[in-house]
């Protein structure tokens, strides 16, 4: 069975500073994974996505992630963090058995940015 | 650029009454989903929907729930009696049918007082 692990319910950093999400992830199966975006009262955005390409993958706003096997991570990187950063971030791996392809949710890590 | 779309954004109910909250999914896509974000927790898979019929639906997902796409854009979740624990905000996605990525709705925030 799938499953995400988020290992930072909160991560706090300063504008202009590294950002690291960290992430591992349990599958039976190739895993597709994914980082979403939830701004204060907004929707869920789609940040990057690895599907079996290559393992760093870029996604919006500066953002990329590492798929790393042997780890069993995907970990969330930003080398500069701005204040329009602040939000909470959900690692997310997909059940790809069959076509469903539901996603299965981490419990999501809060990023505060400090001025 | 074409995106999922769900109304009520707000919705407050009374415990027991039926509720129903609608989603317009991107109109090329095939795969339909609904989750659910309990306040202060993960995001919950409740349903897939595919040709017309449900593929998969989580434990959660009850005989109090349901689902439908009444015509060629809608797709429906239906909670017959409502219950204080409904409380969440539910989320529409949908997917294409070689596509990896769900594109998700705003949201519906369903209250049950």
């Amino acid at each position: 069975a799938q499953s995400v692990t988020q290992l930072d319910s909160h991560v706090s950093v300063s504008e202009g500073t590294p950002v690291l999400l960290r992430c591992n992830y349990s599958s039976s199966y190739s895993p597709s994974l994914f980082w979403y975006v939830q701004h204060p009262n907004k929707g869920l955005q789609l940040l990057l996505k690895y599907t079996s390409a290559a393992t760093l993958v870029k996604g919006i706003n500066g953002f990329e992630a590492e798929f790393k096997k042997s780890e069993t991570s995907f970990h969330l990187t930003k080398p500069s963090a701005h204040m329009s950063d602040a939000a909470e971030y959900f690692c997310v791996v997909s059940d790809n058995a069959g076509n469903n392809r539901k996603l299965i949710w981490g419990l999501g890590t809060s990023l505060a940015v400090n001025p | 650029e074409p995106e999922v779309t769900q109304t009520p954004s707000h919705q407050v109910t009374q415990m027991g009454q039926e509720v129903i909250l609608r989603c317009v999914p991107i109109s090329n896509h095939l795969y339909f989903y609904w989750y659910r974000q309990i306040l202060g927790q993960k995001v919950e898979f409740l349903v897939s929907f595919y040709n017309n019929e449900i593929s998969e639906k989580s434990e959660i997902f009850d005989d109090q729930f349901s689902v439908e796409r009444p015509d060629g854009s809608n797709f429906t979740l239906k909670i017959r009696s409502t219950k204080l624990e409904d409380s969440a905000m539910y989320f529409c996605a949908s997917r294409q049918d070689r596509g990896h990525e769900q594109y998700f709705g705003p949201g519906t925030r369903l209250t049950v007082t």
